[in-house]
């Protein structure tokens, strides 16, 4: 079945340790986004991908790096600079359509 | 830079009964769509509706309307014949489309629906 798998749905970290969130669509898109999704806050923009080996930042994308080696793969990493990581996250992927912005199930990051 | 809000932070309605969320937006673009997202605890994001700008007509999806007044930048969400199944979190959001805009979605803060027996 196509679609976007993230993982772990889970994950717990130290502070002050980086941690890299996965994100795999088999859907052949070529758009991915990063959205960080807190409390009474809505959808959020960390970073996004049109195509491989470019991408641009969002609105909140201080702490975060990613990287598009692949067009099925956009890893985001949360790096020790982000001052308050603990949040869910959420991957899209889309095409030109933009009806067709699919969805992973998002990983809950919690940093102790 | 575009702006959604949502200024109905929880809502509650009655099993059959009728709801509207409301969301207004505030942009300089003249090209782009509007979409209402469900959000249920499961935490799936599911795309209830869109509304391209340049079409004057109202989108309307099953039991899901919306009433889109791009004049006043309004793009409210009616929900009739109200199920337990609707209770969720639901995002109005603003995509610019364009050229460089990467399709990339502007969300408001959200409205929690809760439907009772």
């Amino acid at each position: 079945d196509g679609g976007i798998t993230q993982s772990p749905k889970y994950l717990f970290r130290k502070e002050g340790q980086n941690v890299t969130l996965s994100c795999e669509q088999n859907l052949n898109h070529d758009a991915m986004y990063w959205y960080r999704q807190d409390p009474g806050q809505g959808l959020r923009l960390i970073y996004y991908s049109q195509i491989v080996n470019d991408f641009q930042k969002g609105d909140i994308a201080e702490g975060y790096s990613v990287s598009r080696e692949k067009k099925e793969s956009f890893p985001l990493t949360v790096t020790s600079a982000q001052k308050n990581p603990t949040a869910f996250y959420l991957c899209a992927s889309s095409i030109t359509d933009p009806s067709r912005t699919f969805f992973g199930q998002g990983t809950r990051l919690t940093v102790v | 830079a575009q702006t959604v809000t949502q200024s109905q932070p929880e809502m509650s309605v009655q099993e059959a009964e009728t709801v509207t969320l409301s969301c207004t937006y505030d942009t300089s673009e003249s090209n782009y769509y509007l979409f209402w997202y469900k959000q249920p605890p499961s935490r799936q994001m599911i795309l209830v509706i869109r509304q391209e700008a340049y079409k004057q007509q109202n989108a309307t999806e099953n039991r899901f309307s919306v009433n889109f007044q791009k004049a006043a930048k309004s793009f409210s969400l009616k929900i009739s014949d109200s199920q337990l199944g609707d209770t969720a979190m639901y995002f109005c959001a603003f995509m610019k489309w364009g050229s460089n805009s990467g399709y990339a979605l502007n969300f408001g803060k959200g409205t929690s629906l809760l439907v009772t027996p």
